[in-house]
């Protein structure tokens, strides 16, 4: 069974840090590029980040570009979003998704449960 | 970046209604097109991906078409269990967008 479980989410202060994580299983974790996807409360999905499975590409939305990094372990089954300089805006649930891939498609197929990241003082 | 409207924001149906929702590209993705549908409080559950394709286990009342810019999500008879938020995402190219969504209510 394929699972996929977020931590590290909670309440920082503007211009503050957080390291997300997500633990995964059921899978063959470093064959698998790895998705960010946030959502602000009450709006819609946002795409956040991506990691190839070696973790040698990576790549990010404009939104926090400079900001946020995604990083990888292959030996831990875990996949990182390093998150600084946090604003107001950056609240959000934030999910990571397995990524399913050919050379015809490229989805998100399956999701963790998020984690609620707050920015406020 | 390649920007994804949906049409409509919100509909109302009946169950055993068909619903049709549109996803419109700003420039052409080819059939790099996913659906996704969201309920409250929980997780994106993949439902059709590459424009038709049916995830496994997905109920054959959904389904999906089009190709380059315009898209459509069909729920052939609503069900109970339908209601919720449909998303659909573009994977031509990175930043990988999402539309704004649909809210599926009941009327």
């Amino acid at each position: 069974e394929v699972q996929l479980v977020e931590s590290g989410g909670g309440l920082v202060q503007p211009g503050g840090s957080l390291r997300l994580s997500c633990v995964v299983s059921g899978f063959t974790f470093s064959s698998y590029a790895m998705s960010w996807v946030r959502q602000a409360p009450g709006k819609g999905l946002e795409w956040v980040s991506a990691i190839s499975g070696s973790g040698g590409s990576t790549y990010y939305a404009d939104s926090v570009k400079g900001r946020i990094t995604i990083s990888r372990d292959n030996s831990k089954n875990t996949v990182y979003l390093q998150m600084n300089s946090l604003r107001a805006e950056d609240t959000a649930v934030y999910y990571c998704a397995k990524v399913q891939s050919s050379s015809w498609y490229v989805c998100l197929d399956y999701w963790g449960q998020g984690t609620l990241v707050t920015v406020s003082s | 970046d390649i920007q994804m409207t949906q049409s409509p924001s919100s509909l109302s149906a009946s169950v055993e209604d068909r619903v049709t929702i549109t996803c419109r590209a700003s420039q052409s993705i080819s059939s790099y097109l996913n659906w996704y549908q969201q309920k409250l409080g929980k997780a994106p559950k993949l439902l059709i991906y590459a424009a038709s394709s049916l995830q496994s286990g997905v109920p054959s009342r959904f389904s999906g078409s089009g190709s380059g810019t315009d898209f459509t999500l069909t729920i052939s008879s609503l069900q109970p269990e339908d209601f919720a938020t449909y998303y659909c995402q573009q994977s031509y190219s990175t930043p990988r967008t999402f539309g704004q969504g649909t809210k599926v209510e009941i009327k």
